[in-house]
């Protein structure tokens, strides 16, 4: 059940756009999104609903494709402060369901 | 308002021993989940606790358990540790059992020797 994430890891350099895909075997329900950086909690990006609408988070923003069970979280004019560990998390039954979390991509932002 | 507070945040056990991780949610939020998190890897889902009882578990063998108290605040108990069981610990508190999204506490770094 654990989501797949893709790429494992991305280099870039500020300034510079990325996106990072999510997919599952199961039909989803929602889907979290977490960026963790070295040494500290995962820190909650944003949400995204069954049936809900592509959010949005300043220069970072997401979409929930249901039909292909997969999300892409879509990273603009990347910053320096945009690098760490990028984790999914899907919820597969309801919105009571417990979050699995995919195994990650690491984002390297240079100057 | 406060967050999530995790303790210890570092502990060394011998293999065999038994460890107790505590977790303070953060104010108004009723759902703890716990995670394992092995290095370079996602969170791994252990349990979740909502007011007061189990909602789910991962695949996770029974000497790992919890409870939740009536202020939210939680504890995973690991009995017989394993060198395997060396990873950091996480602790995420939500509202409504996640559709908010969780706040993750900082974390307790077990080691196993």
């Amino acid at each position: 059940q654990q989501p797949v994430q893709s790429p494992q890891a991305v280099i870039l350099r500020e300034g510079e756009d990325a996106v990072i895909n999510c997919s599952s075997s199961k039909a989803l329900y929602s889907v979290h999104w977490y960026r963790q950086k070295h040494g500290e909690a995962p820190v909650f990006l944003m949400i995204l609903l069954k049936g809900g609408e592509q959010k949005g988070h300043e220069k970072i923003s997401a979409s929930f494709n249901e039909k292909k069970q997969q999300s892409s979280l879509y990273l603009t004019a990347s910053q320096l402060s945009y690098s760490g560990t990028y984790f999914c998390g899907t919820a597969i039954m309801n919105r009571d369901d417990k979050i699995i979390f995919g195994k990650g991509t690491r984002l390297h932002i240079l100057p | 308002e406060t967050g999530v507070t995790q303790s210890p945040t570092h502990l060394i056990k011998t293999r065999g021993q038994q460890v107790t991780l505590r977790c303070s949610s953060q104010s108004g939020h009723n759902t703890v989940s716990w995670y394992q998190q092995a290095l370079g890897q996602g969170p791994q889902f252990i349990f979740q606790y909502y007011r007061e009882e189990e909602n789910g578990r991962g695949n996770f063998p029974p000497r790992f358990s919890g409870l939740q108290f009536p202020n939210y605040s939680s504890e995973l108990n690991v009995n017989a540790l394993e060198l395997d069981d060396s990873a950091l610990y996480l602790c995420a508190s939500s509202l409504g059992r996640g559709v908010d999204g969780y706040t993750f506490g900082s974390g307790t770094r077990l080691t196993v020797v």
